[in-house]
Formats: C-alpha cells, structure tokens, sequence
C-alpha cells in the first residue's frame, strides 16, 4: 500500500513570494491533516479535512494561509506572501476510520 | 488544551544499552501514537497505543490510561535508533493530535 505523499520535498522562498505545496493521502483515507513543524518542536496542526469539507482550521493564520481538497482526494496548502517565521516542515497526514495518523515525507520550506 | 511532557528531552546511549522514554498526558485520550523522525524529517509509526502494552520487535511500549502515561521501550540500541521520538495523543471528543516536544535520542557504536 502507497503511503502519504507530499511534494516538492525541499522549497526555498525569499520573504513575500507565494509557495504551494501538495498532498495525496493514502488511497481511500477520508481524513486529512496539515501540520507544520518548526524546528525543535514537535507537529502543530494547521487544518483537517474530512473528505472536502474543513473540520478544524482554528490554527490556520487565514491572512496568509489557505488549503483546499477538492474532490475529497488530493490537497493543496498555499502560503502567500510567506513570512521568515514560516519556515519549516510542513507535513500531511491521512487517517481512515480509526484514530490512528500516517504521515508523509513532509516538506522543509526555508524563507530568505 | 492537552498537555503533553516527554521526558528525557535528550539521551545518549551507548550501541546494545536499553533506555525508557517517557510520556505524560493530561486529560482522557483516546489515541496515542508515538513516532520516531528520522534524519530526513519522515514520522515513523512505532505503535498505536492509547492503552494497553504492545511490541514490535526490539521495541514495545506500554500505556497506563487512567494514570495518564505511556512509556516507550528501546532495548539492545543500535544506531539507526537514533532520531526525535515523539508522543501524540487525541483527546476525547477532539480531532487533532498534539505532540510533545520529543526525545533526541543518539545511539553511539
């Protein structure tokens, strides 16, 4: 079985530009997180999805931050315009009916 | 929102010692999981645990819910042991995991 994927892996920014990332969660997973972790810190969540619908972005700064899933498949979570304290991994997860999270290879975002 | 406290914060081991991470919670979860992060930034599951005792292999780890605690067993190390070993729990009635700040484990020949 696939597991979360997550692309690109590595993306570097100066401050002010945009940046997108995407995810595909394990095939048939209708749960599906954004996390962002800074260095030194353990995984913050950002958004859930449950299938397309939002379920929880309390932790999303909204004037610089959007994420979507259209289809109730793939994701995309845009930073724009990107902050210096933006950089770190951002990481997908998916999970199905249990509680249990798998996560993806993330992505390290450095802002110049 | 939940608490979570991983202790140590760091460990050094000597290649074939045995060490125990610990992590306390505090409210009711319903999800545990602990990860190891290796060098590479890629969470790892290790066990889904949110009670109970459980093992893989050289590792096992061991829940006590109503104490609000789970310990992580590491034993005969080796260096690809080496990473942040994180904790996740899942409240009741919540969504989201929240993660302590992890232990940095280093695991020398």
């Amino acid at each position: 079985e696939a597991g979360v994927a997550q692309s690109p892996r590595y993306k570097i920014i100066e401050k002010r530009q945009s940046v997108a990332f995407w995810c595909n969660p394990i095939s048939g997973h209708a749960t599906l997180y954004w996390y962002q972790q800074i260095l030194g810190q353990g995984p913050k969540l950002l958004i859930q999805f449950q299938n397309n619908g939002v379920v929880d972005d309390s932790q999303l700064p909204k004037d610089r931050f959007s994420a979507e899933r259209l289809k109730g498949v793939d994701s995309t979570l845009k930073i724009q315009p990107a902050k210096l304290e933006d950089s770190a991994v951002y990481l997908c997860a998916s999970s199905l009916d249990a509680p249990e999270q798998f996560f993806g290879p993330g992505t390290r975002l450095t802002v110049l | 929102g939940i608490q979570v406290e991983q202790s140590p914060p760091d460990l050094i081991l000597q290649e074939g010692a045995n060490s125990t991470l610990r992590c306390n919670f505090s409210d009711s979860v319903n999800n545990l999981q602990w990860f190891h992060q290796n060098p590479w930034g890629q969470l790892i599951n290790l066990f889904y645990i949110p009670s109970g005792t459980k093992q893989n292999g050289r590792l096992s780890a061991t829940t006590v819910a109503t104490e609000r605690y789970s310990l992580l067993y590491i034993s005969s190390s080796q260096t690809t042991d080496s990473g942040v070993y994180f904790c996740a729990v899942r409240r009741l009635n919540d969504y989201k995991l929240s993660f302590g700040a992890g232990t940095t484990v280093t695991v020398r020949a």
